[in-house]
């Protein structure tokens, strides 16, 4: 079954730096667009980046447009999120999500997520 | 940009009633690109229903999705115990992907 296990998160001094993972397995995970979401403590979902499966073409929320970069390692079916110049606002819960189908833009599987503190 | 409002914040009832959800587009979507998740405190979101009103795999069906263009709607029609939770409405269209502010399901 599919299954998508989030690592990397802790807690960051607002400026700093950290680098997300989320192992794939049950899927061919080449196939397919990946997403990462995040969720700050009591509050709602935010839909962060996406990369396609082939790495042509990523796009982000203006909110971490130029201090998050996304990327993929498909011979280790493993997604990155890479984390610069955070701040307090990027604390949250983030989550890799797969779509549906290859490239769709509904998410049916979802990892258990990994917590990320921006504190001093 | 497109911003979606949910209505009611908090909808209060009772197990074995119906529950009507409301998702507002800021403007006109195509309602294959509207999409329905649940979220129990603690855990992931779950999908329920995508373009508008199909329903993911092993979702039950007292889950049913319906609308076009700005007003969508997610109605559960006799509420379990295991619904009361978050309700997300998203948006996917064109590389954009926006999340509704969500609507709290509570025991009443």
């Amino acid at each position: 079954q599919v299954q998508l296990v989030e690592s990397g998160g802790g807690v960051v001094q607002p400026g700093g730096s950290l680098r997300l993972s989320c192992a794939a397995s049950g899927f061919t995970f080449r196939s397919y667009d990946m997403h990462w979401v995040r969720q700050a403590p009591g509050k709602g979902l935010e839909w962060v980046t996406f990369i396609r499966y082939d790495e042509s073409k990523s796009q982000y929320a203006d909110s971490v447009k130029g201090r998050f970069t996304i990327s993929r390692d498909n011979s280790k079916n493993t997604l990155y999120l890479h984390m610069n110049s955070l701040r307090a606002e990027d604390t949250a819960v983030y989550y890799c999500a797969k779509p549906t189908y290859s490239t769709s833009g509904h998410f049916e599987h979802w990892g258990q997520g990994t917590l990320v503190t921006v504190s001093s | 940009e497109i911003v979606l409002t949910q209505s009611p914040g908090t909808l209060s009832l009772s197990p074995g009633e119906r529950a009507t959800l409301s998702c507002r587009a800021s403007q006109s979507v195509s309602g294959s690109y509207l999409v329905w998740y649940q979220q129990i405190p603690g855990q992931a979101p779950r999908l329920l229903i995508y373009g508008a009103s199909i329903r993911a795999p092993g979702i039950p069906d007292r889950f049913s999705g319906s609308g076009s263009g700005t007003d969508f709607t997610l109605t559960i029609s006799r509420l379990e115990p295991e619904d009361f939770a978050v309700y997300y409405c998203q948006y996917h269209g064109s590389s954009i992907f926006t999340f509704g502010p969500g609507t709290k399901v509570d025991l009443k």
